[in-house]
């Protein structure tokens, strides 16, 4: 099946610093979709991006479908932003909307 | 976006019992859930994807005896775990589709722990 890989595993701020965080994946996709799982466990969407580039706020998202990867920028990062991120992809060859999640990055954002 | 709430939050239950997770649409039809595990410090892993009105399928080496699905409605999963274990203590996320729609909405997820 296809695989994920999302980078740094782990990656600590201060509060107002700038992060990029890295997903890779292994074949064609036609759903990319980035998520935030907060303290509590609910996942939180942030991002659907299979292509192109999307802003939020701080937050934006660039996928390059055709090189395989995914990045998320966050800037001038809160306390709140703390948790995990995580990129979930479809295979383009796959059915059923089955959802591959990568292992995410852990963002701790201090004041 | 739509919303997918979970119900409960949060469970105890006695080793040998049954337990059973909720998972509902509120604000649309989804002729399609997915079920999901997570466990500490992990990445989500597909159990299996509800579909209304049939048979659920199973991710392999997920046992469908002891996780039954049914998916009776258009807004509403169940996830029953039978004869609990302390190995089934886990956190437990559902997902759903509106229909035609791209992006997976999750629910807020089931605490399970099992003593």
């Amino acid at each position: 099946g296809i695989q994920v890989e999302q980078s740094p595993p782990d990656l600590i701020l201060q509060e107002g610093a700038n992060s990029t965080l890295r997903c890779n994946f292994s074949d064609s996709v036609n759903n990319l979709q980035w998520f935030h799982q907060n303290p509590w466990g609910q996942l939180i969407n942030l991002f659907y991006i299979p292509s192109g580039t999307k802003q939020n706020g701080r937050l934006s998202a660039t996928t390059v479908a055709t090189e395989r990867y995914s990045l998320l920028y966050i800037s001038s990062s809160q306390t709140t932003d703390s948790g995990v991120y995580f990129c979930a992809v479809m295979n383009s060859g796959g059915s059923n909307y089955k959802l591959t999640f990568g292992k995410g990055t852990l963002l701790t954002v201090n004041p | 976006g739509a919303v997918v709430s979970q119900h409960p939050s949060r469970v105890i239950c006695k080793s040998g019992t049954s337990v059973k997770i909720e998972c509902r649409s509120l604000d649309f039809q989804a002729t399609t859930m997915f079920w999901y595990r997570q466990f500490p410090k992990q990445s989500l892993m597909l159990m299996a994807t509800s579909n209304e009105g049939s048979k659920a399928t199973y991710e392999q080496g997920v046992e469908k005896d002891k996780f039954l699905i049914n998916h009776a409605s258009l807004t509403l999963s169940t996830l029953t775990v039978t004869s609990a274990h302390p190995e089934d203590s886990s956190f437990y996320i559902c997902s759903a589709y509106v229909t035609g729609g791209p992006e997976a909405f999750f629910g807020q997820g089931t605490r399970l722990t099992v003593v």
